[in-house]
């Protein structure tokens, strides 16, 4: 089943300005983590923040969590043409053997227009 | 620098073939996955392998089996390859501590004809 959930499921905006994709995901869990994926290839890992974090930035990149409301979003500011791709959300559960496993949401698709 | 890589970006089989996807990492992970991804489905895990010869399965094995003799090679294997397996598979790669991140190869397009 799907932990992740991205929303929303595409988004199309104009070069320069700010892009924010939200997850909610059900249980709790150890961290979260954010992938971007360039068309017809594989993932890139982005960031991760674990649960006892609220924010994290890297470059462009600024995520937030929310245990509580049991969601993150991650914003990506001055979006270039090149940001285009799917977003995706993965998380590692808190509990169990499954620790090393990655669920992943379904992904937001954005594109950057020029 | 960290790397993935798969045996084939694209290949082509025929319905009953035996098709074998190979994956090697580089970087003395123990943890190594295969997923497929489908449009409006998203990644899900077919199997992983946490030691050599080690594996279990994911949310949906059924119609594959894997092989890990090495620590740095994950094979997939489909026994009888069928239409329904048509589909991105996509390798990954992680250190043992819980939660790391994964590491993912490029991606192998598979068409059953």
């Amino acid at each position: 089943s799907q932990q992740g959930e991205e929303d929303p499921q595409a988004l199309s905006i104009q070069e320069g300005e700010n892009a924010t994709m939200n997850c909610s995901y059900k249980t709790s869990i150890n961290n979260l983590q954010w992938y971007r994926q360039n068309s017809g290839r594989g993932l890139v890992h982005l960031i991760l923040i674990r649960s006892n974090e609220r924010e994290k930035h890297s470059g462009r990149l600024r995520v937030t969590l929310d245990t509580s409301k049991k969601s993150s979003s991650l914003l990506i500011t001055a979006s270039r043409a090149a940001d285009t791709a799917s977003y995706f959300c993965a998380t590692v559960p808190n509990s169990g053997g499954s620790n090393y496993k990655l669920t992943f949401g379904k992904g937001t698709l954005l594109t950057v227009n020029p | 620098d960290v790397k993935v890589t798969q045996s084939s970006r694209y290949l082509v089989k025929r319905t009953g073939e035996k098709v074998f996807l190979e994956c090697v990492q580089d970087m003395d992970h123990e943890n190594m996955f295969w997923y497929r991804q489908d449009p409006g489905l998203g990644l899900r895990l077919i199997y992983f392998s946490y030691d050599v010869k080690m594996k279990e399965k994911g949310d949906i094995p059924e119609g594959y089996s894997v092989s890990r003799e090495k620590k740095e090679r994950f094979s997939l294997i489909l026994e009888s390859a069928s239409t329904n397996q048509t589909s991105m598979y996509l390798c990954a790669s992680s250190l043992i501590r819980a939660g790391k991140t994964q590491y993912f190869g490029p991606g192998t397009r598979l068409l059953v004809l």
